[in-house]
């Protein structure tokens, strides 16, 4: 089945640092990829729409130049949150659809990254 | 109103007993439904996605949906403690933005 690769799975950093996530598609090409925030016993939280070749689409809320969202192949997008600080602390977790597959079917998600900002 | 609503519980279903999982959704646009089982501390994974009125069953589990009443729900059969975690109702919007979108979950524990 469709696999999706994320890493690293935690991260600590400091404040004011700048952390990168990755998400791969392994074995499937994905157009769209969507990153989501979940903070402890809260659920996903969509937090933008990664597009191959073009710019990203964030939701209300979510501050666009402190996620940067980069999806430059059909395997891969990063998310880099920039100048973290403590409330960032999530974990954070992306998904991606296989545009082969059934089109009203689910999407992958990745194991998520556990980012703690001290 | 939320786009997704849920019980977040917590249910607690004995050993073998049926758990019921309920969800209402509020986009008539919504075509596609899915529930997605989380461990703590884990990432989601799909149980079962289910577009068509009526029943989809697979193994335990059984999808039920109703268009009409706007209402998804989830029936796991001969519950074990395995199946202790958080479930999580979505909806997708097709021809849209393709989005995937969660309720809040309910926390199911299974009383061994």
């Amino acid at each position: 089945g469709a696999v999706v690769s994320q890493h690293p799975s935690w991260v600590i950093c400091k404040s004011g640092t700048s952390v990168k996530i990755e998400c791969r598609s392994l074995d499937f090409q994905a157009t769209t990829m969507f990153w989501y925030r979940q903070f402890p016993k809260q659920s996903l939280m969509l937090m933008a729409t990664s597009n191959e070749g073009s710019k990203a689409t964030y939701e209300q809320g979510v501050e666009k130049d402190k996620f940067l969202i980069n999806h430059a192949s059909l395997t891969l997008s990063t998310l880099t949150v920039t100048s973290a600080h403590p409330e960032d602390s999530s974990f954070y977790i992306c998904s991606a659809r296989d545009v082969s597959g059934d089109p009203r079917g689910g999407y992958t998600f990745g194991s998520g990254t556990r980012l703690t900002v001290v | 109103q939320k786009e997704v609503e849920q019980n977040s519980g917590p249910l607690s279903v004995p050993e073998g007993a049926i758990a019921s999982l309920n969800c209402t959704y509020s986009d008539r646009g919504s075509q596609s439904f899915f529930w997605y089982r989380q461990y703590s501390g884990k990432s989601p994974e799909l149980i079962m996605f289910i577009y068509s009125n009526g029943d989809k069953e697979d193994g335990r589990f059984t999808a039920q949906l109703n268009k009409a009443s706007q209402y998804v729900s989830l029936l796991i059969r001969d519950s074990q403690p395995s199946d202790s975690a958080t479930y999580l109702c979505a909806v997708k919007r097709m021809n849209r933005d393709d989005k995937i979108i969660f309720g809040k979950g309910t926390r199911l524990h299974i009383l061994p």
